[in-house]
Formats: structure tokens, C-alpha cells, sequence
């Protein structure tokens, strides 16, 4: 069975700073892919950054970088110079991949960041 | 280009009502899946549909079912409502085929409470 699991419940951090969010998951499935969204108090999922189980460098976009650690089975978001308009609920989600572009994805129970100023 | 449209975004109803949600996908998006997010159980995958055949289902009990149309958009439909079915359900589309990055977008979801 697939378990995504974040285990900071909250985090607050000082605008500027660097801020990491753990996740760790579990899978016997050898394709998987792993997901970070951010959901603001509006309720609306929003995509920030992808890996898949192969990739052989760790994923950035922008201000964001995933810390993939495959052999410990963690994918940590790296949130680089944290701005006011980070403050958000974010998830961890991971896919595994029996068939192509079939799409289901396992949440992690999310870490709300504060950034304060 | 347009986004994943929700509607309605809030809804009251009462126990042992039924209900329908609607989701309209990105264009040119096949796939449409449907979570469930409540403050106990979190988010929840309840199914996909792509090219209008269920692709994937969740645990959910049979009071709880979808489709999809030809134009990909999709309804959900709770039946016999109860008070635990108080959540935020949010629909989710993407191209739905190829591996990778295949990036699910989602809609600003629709709020229903039951009383």
C-alpha cells in the first residue's frame, strides 16, 4: 500500500530564510512520481514541482527544489529566499505509475508554513 | 488558456439529499479525477475518468459515483447525504496519457455542507 508521510503539522519561518519540508513515502513499485502543491486559504491545489523515480537529478523550478533522496525514500521541498505569499497548506503526493498516464495520486496529511515577517 | 471550472462552488444541503457537482477539464485534457478533502481523513481519491470510462476508483461506498461526456467534462453525484460527506471536493484534469510529469491541475473546488 502507498503512504505519504509529512510530519511537520506546521512551521513557521522568517521571511527570507530557507525552509524544508520533509516527506518521506513508501512504495514497492519500482515507477512512481512524486508531487508537491501548495493550497492557500482560497482551497485551489496548485502545482509547484515534480520527480519522477528515475530522474537522475533533483528537480527545481524556480525558487523551489526537491531534496530526492531515493534510498531513504524521501522528497523534501526546498522553499529558497520564503516570501509573505508562501504562507499555505503544502502536500506531498506521490503517483505510481502501472499504467501509463493513469492518474492517482496519495496525499500526505500537508505542513501548514507561516512566513512571518 | 482557461483553467479546471468547479460549480457550484458552495452548496448546503441536508442529510439523505443527493447532489451533483460539475467539472469542466482544461481543453484538450482527457483525464478527470475527483478528491474528497475533509480536516479528519485529508485528501482522498475517489476516481478518474478518461475518455469517459473509469479508469481508477478510491474507497468510497457506492453513494458516491461519476462520469464523464464526450467533451470530457465530468459530474460527481453523493447520494443519501450524510453528515461526514461535509468536505471540500476538488476535481483534478490532465492529458491523462504518457508517463512523467503528467501534471494534474486543479479547480478551486466545491464546498458542500451537510446539516
Amino acid at each position: 500500500a502507498q503512504k505519504i508521510t509529512q510530519t511537520q503539522p506546521g512551521m513557521f519561518v522568517q521571511e527570507k530564510e530557507a525552509v524544508t519540508l520533509d516527506c518521506t513515502y513508501d512504495t514497492s513499485d519500482p515507477s512512481y512520481g512524486l508531487f508537491w502543491y501548495k493550497q492557500p486559504s482560497s482551497g485551489e491545489m496548485i502545482f509547484l514541482i515534480y520527480q519522477g523515480s528515475y530522474d537522475q537529478q533533483n528537480a527545481t523550478e524556480g525558487r523551489y527544489s526537491l531534496n530526492f533522496q531515493k534510498a531513504r525514500k524521501s522528497a523534501n521541498l526546498v522553499i529558497s529566499a520564503s516570501q509573505l505569499g508562501d504562507s499555505a497548506m503544502y502536500f506531498c503526493a506521490m503517483r505510481e505509475d502501472p499504467i501509463q498516464g493513469a492518474q492517482k495520486l496519495v496525499f500526505g496529511q500537508g505542513t501548514r508554513l507561516t512566513i512571518n515577517p | 488558456k482557461a483553467g479546471v471550472t468547479q460549480t457550484p462552488r458552495y452548496l448546503i444541503k441536508t442529510r439523505g439529499q443527493q447532489v451533483t457537482l460539475s467539472c469542466s477539464p482544461i481543453s484538450g485534457h482527457r483525464s478527470v479525477s475527483w478528491y474528497q478533502q475533509t480536516p479528519g481523513q485529508g485528501l482522498q481519491f475517489l476516481f478518474e475518468y478518461f475518455s469517459e470510462t473509469q479508469r481508477n476508483k478510491g474507497n468510497f461506498p457506492g453513494r458516491f459515483s461519476g462520469r464523464q461526456f464526450s467533451n470530457s467534462r465530468s459530474e460527481m453525484n453523493v447520494s443519501t447525504l450524510e453528515l461526514g460527506d461535509s468536505a471540500l471536493y476538488l476535481c483534478a484534469s490532465s492529458t491523462g496519457v504518457g508517463s512523467g510529469a503528467n501534471v494534474l491541475t486543479f479547480g478551486a473546488g466545491s464546498r458542500l455542507t451537510v446539516l
